[in-house]
């Protein structure tokens, strides 16, 4: 079955260090990726997807990912973070066997950011 | 990207009553829509895959009576929680995938914050 880890509840940068937030995955065949960041209260603002090409994928806000199959990894990442990035971040992987679209969560990392 | 609008943001209501949310699509049509709800500081936990003009497919352990789903149309679909009790309170999140934004992602609703009182 499809899955994905995020190993770390909670991540601290300062604002303008780089940051890293974490996810694994698990699939039998090809992944399609995908990072959300939520605010409080609110739904999911859709951030980027890897679903084949370049392994560098850029998204919304200053925010990649690389899409590493040899480790079977899809860290999200910023160079230089800003207060305004403090939200909670889930990495999702689509179920390949159910309903198109169906997202696989992890369980959520809180990225904390200090001014 | 696509535009998802999940109405209302919030709602309180008495034990023993019903509560209808509601989610559109509001730039595109949603061949599919999700479920989700969320409990504090926990990830989102898929309740039920509705498809336009069929019966919605359920997650296990989730109630077919309590929680129904009707998605009538490609813009629209709707979650009653029907008989709501204190433990029903949480946060319910509706996304939706179809038409021009192809099938490999989806777009979110703003969210509920359900409370019975």
């Amino acid at each position: 079955a499809q899955s994905v880890a995020q190993p770390e509840d909670q991540v601290n940068v300062a604002e303008g260090n780089p940051l890293t937030v974490k996810c694994t995955y698990s699939v039998s065949g090809n992944p399609y990726l995908f990072w959300y960041v939520q605010y409080p209260n609110r739904g999911l603002q859709f951030l980027l997807k890897y679903i084949t090409g370049d392994n560098l994928v850029k998204g919304s806000y200053g925010f990649e990912a690389e899409f590493n199959k040899s480790q079977t990894s899809f860290h999200l990442k910023k160079p230089s973070a800003l207060v305004s990035d403090s939200a909670l971040y889930f990495c999702a992987v689509r179920d390949e066997g159910g309903a198109t679209n169906k997202l696989i969560f992890g369980t959520g990392t809180l990225l904390a950011v200090q001014p | 990207g696509a535009v998802v609008s999940q109405h209302p943001s919030r709602v309180i209501c008495k034990s023993g009553t019903s509560v209808k949310i509601e989610c559109r699509s509001l730039d595109f049509q949603a061949t599919t829509m999700f479920w989700y709800r969320q409990f504090p500081k926990q990830s989102l936990m898929l309740m039920a895959t509705s498809n336009e003009g069929s019966k919605a497919t359920y997650e296990q352990g989730v109630e077919k009576d309590k929680f129904l789903i009707n998605h009538a149309s490609l813009t629209l679909s709707t979650l009653t929680v029907t008989s709501a009790h204190p433990e029903d309170s949480s946060f319910y999140i509706c996304s939706a995938s179809g038409g021009a934004t192809g099938n490999t992602e989806a777009f979110f609703g703003q969210g509920t914050r359900l409370t019975v009182v």
